[in-house]
């Protein structure tokens, strides 16, 4: 079974251009997060989906930041426009429908690192 | 508000050594989940182990093995006879169980552990 992918796996882009990352969940899974690394911090969380929709973006950073999920498959996140405090590696992990306040585990895929200049 | 400190931010070991990486969490609710994750240096998140708050026991995997204390709110992870393939940055992460919320995981800074030969 295919893991979580991303792509891409590197971007290196100027101030105030624009970026986009993909994430292919493992197939079946309901729940798609996005999280981000800063150099030389913790990783955050960014959003949640739960299939299309949105369970929880309280971490997405400002609105230069937009995230997608059509269809409840493949999720996109957009940098528009990009700042230099943007620079780090975004990822991305999913996990199965839960119930009953069991949490699944997520699997993350290999990160996307931006670096913008 | 959900904390994770790993207090070591380096640990440098010989092959063959034993080696412990702590964990200390902070969190208000009284169901939890506690996981590792390993980062190579390839990048990719990969999971380790999950625990959740009413389950105390300490588990082995291999030469892999965890103890979760609750009443020292602390999650080690101890690798017996360590390889240089277990150079890598672990993460710890706390995830509460929010009812109807979303499962965000909340990571340590991590520890980097180089195992020289």
């Amino acid at each position: 079974e295919a893991g979580v992918t991303q792509f891409p796996s590197h971007s290196v882009i100027e101030k105030g251009q624009t970026v986009t990352l993909r994430c292919d969940p493992i197939s079946g899974h309901d729940n798609l997060y996005w999280y981000r690394r800063v150099m030389g911090k913790e990783i955050k969380f960014l959003l949640h989906f739960v299939k299309e929709s949105k369970q929880d973006e309280s971490g997405m950073p400002n609105n230069r930041f937009l995230a997608e999920r059509t269809g409840g498959t493949y999720s996109t996140l957009k940098v528009q426009p990009a700042e230099l405090e943007d620079s780090g590696v975004y990822f991305c992990a999913s996990s199965q429908a839960k119930g009953g306040g069991f949490i699944e585990t997520q699997y993350f895929g290999p990160g996307t690192r931006l670096l913008v200049l | 508000a959900q904390k994770v400190t790993q207090a070591q931010t380096e640990i440098s070991v010989v092959e063959k050594e034993d080696v412990t990486l702590d964990c200390v969490y902070e969190t208000r609710d009284t169901t939890y989940y506690l996981f590792w994750y390993k980062q190579p240096p390839s990048g990719e998140l990969v999971f380790l182990i999950r625990r959740n708050s009413f389950d105390e026991q300490n588990e082995i995997s291999g030469r892999y093995s965890w103890n979760f204390q609750k009443s020292t709110s602390s999650f080690n992870f101890t690798i017996t006879a360590s390889q240089v393939v277990d150079s890598a940055v672990y993460f710890c992460a706390l995830s509460e169980a929010p009812q109807g919320g979303s499962e965000k995981l909340v990571f340590g800074k991590g520890t980097k552990l180089t195992v020289n030969p």
